[in-house]
């Protein structure tokens, strides 16, 4: 089945510096790569997702990159703020939007005032 | 948001025993999903259920859960027999079909296990 790696676990920035989270999937029939941001203590939330018919989505401060020949995806932050800070996740699924999620272990953002 | 809300929000409960967690979705959707979350971990899928259906499910799905959608509306996960191991946040998470089916998140359910 599919398998999702996250790296890295932990990431610490400065304020208004960029921060860069990396993903590869094992899986090549899969098509659809969300990302999810969790605070402390609440649910996940989605902030942005890419189809694999597309290369790089932009959506403000955040973007998503995906190679589909590498079979990796990154989430890119710029001009970080400290509301920033929460866990991240990736996740791909083989079914679209409409498949089960198979996420990765998450990346613990801090972003230092 | 939320377009799905869980109950209860936390439920304490004894090894062996059964416990039904409850999702309820706001409006219409077609797609249902239960995950869960061990503490400090990463998501796991549990099942998805689609037209009062199950659509796919995990190896974590075994013979201890069930899933019902008994009045049309509520969408339940059951636990037959709770081991320390299932406690954890267990998120209902609803799609909304078509082409941009993305899995929105309930608040959760935090499932702890004595």
């Amino acid at each position: 089945g599919e398998n999702v790696e996250q790296h890295p676990s932990t990431l610490s920035v400065q304020e208004g510096d960029s921060a860069v989270i990396k993903c590869t999937y094992s899986d090549s029939a899969s098509n659809y790569f969300p990302w999810y941001k969790q605070e402390l203590g609440k649910r996940p939330q989605l902030i942005i997702d890419i189809r694999s018919n597309v290369g790089e989505k932009k959506d403000q401060r955040i973007a998503v990159t995906l190679n589909k020949t590498a079979k990796h995806f990154s989430l890119h932050i710029t001009e970080t703020q400290p509301e920033d800070s929460a866990v991240y996740f990736c996740a791909a699924s083989i079914r679209g939007s409409q498949g089960n999620l198979i996420f990765g272990k998450g990346t613990k953002l801090s972003v230092k005032p | 948001e939320p377009e799905v809300t869980q109950t209860p929000s936390h439920q304490v409960t004894q090894m062996g025993q059964e416990v039904i967690l409850r999702c309820v979705p706001i409006s219409n959707h077609l797609y249902f999903y239960w995950y869960r979350q061990i503490l400090g971990q990463k998501v796991e899928f549990l099942v998805s259920f689609y037209n009062n259906e199950i659509s796919e499910k995990s190896e974590i799905f075994d013979d201890q859960f069930s899933v019902e959608r008994p009045d049309g509306s509520n969408f339940t996960l059951k636990i037959r027999s709770t081991k320390l191991e299932d406690s954890a946040m267990y998120f209902c998470a609803r799609g909304a079909g078509g082409g941009n089916n993305e899995q929105f998140f309930g608040p959760g359910t935090r499932l702890t296990v004595l």
